[in-house]
């Protein structure tokens, strides 16, 4: 199965920051890589597919870049709504895994 | 509006049964692959399994494999997860997610397998 390293595990960060957040494949898994967020209690939410696209309703200051084994999810501008958990995905084949995740909360 | 509704979760004992539906709605259900994925209480996202389309092509996760079984009824618009011979590590909010790459997530339904 195709591994995924998430890094950090956590992140503090202030309204306005700008933050990265990492996901390394232990194989080649050509951008097929989503990204997503989740709050406490609540359903995971698609931010990224195709390690890049935007999904519909996902604010611009969300973006992904990456391919084959390293990608990233950057936030530009931080809003108080975005501090949560954020997950990667492979969905280049089965198994598919996610990262360990990241939790950003507020510095 | 699309609407995935988990249901089917509670408590049982280890080495007990219990079977999962996600009812969905605002969509061509016939036309998706559908997922399980879970998350225990304090923990990351699991995947569990996927159901093609048409239902003829499914995975599993090693930690199910030949526990847990998926299954579909296109007629019904539901997507069904029979899980059998659990144990305590199974315990988990269990969500219902369409597409290959999930894009739409059902509310979960928590199977807390415990004594």
């Amino acid at each position: 199965a195709i591994q995924m390293t998430q890094s950090p595990s956590s992140l503090s960060a202030s309204v306005g920051d700008r933050v990265t957040i990492t996901c390394r494949a232990s194989q080649g898994i050509r951008n097929d890589l989503g990204w997503y967020q989740q709050k406490p209690g609540k359903a995971p939410k698609l931010l990224i597919y195709a390690a890049s696209t935007l999904q519909s309703g996902v604010p611009s200051r969300f973006s992904g870049s990456g391919s084959g084994t390293d990608f990233t999810l950057t936030i530009n501008s931080l809003q108080p709504e975005d501090f949560a958990t954020y997950y990667c995905l492979q969905d280049y084949n089965y198994p598919y895994t996610f990262g360990q995740g990241t939790k950003l909360e507020i510095k | 509006e699309v609407q995935l509704v988990e249901s089917g979760g509670g408590l049982v004992k280890p080495g007990g049964s219990l079977r999962l539906s996600c009812a969905a709605s605002g969509f061509t259900f016939s036309s998706y692959t559908m997922n399980w994925v879970r998350q225990a209480p304090g923990k990351g996202l699991e995947w569990v399994t996927s159901i093609s389309s048409s239902g003829n092509y499914i995975y599993y996760a090693d930690s199910v494999k030949g526990r847990f079984t998926i299954s579909r009824d296109n007629a019904k618009n539901s997507v069904y997860l029979q899980m059998n011979s659990l144990r305590t590590e199974d315990s988990a909010v269990y969500f219902c997610a369409r597409g290959e790459g999930p894009e739409h997530w059902g509310q979960g339904t928590l199977v807390t397998v415990s004594s």
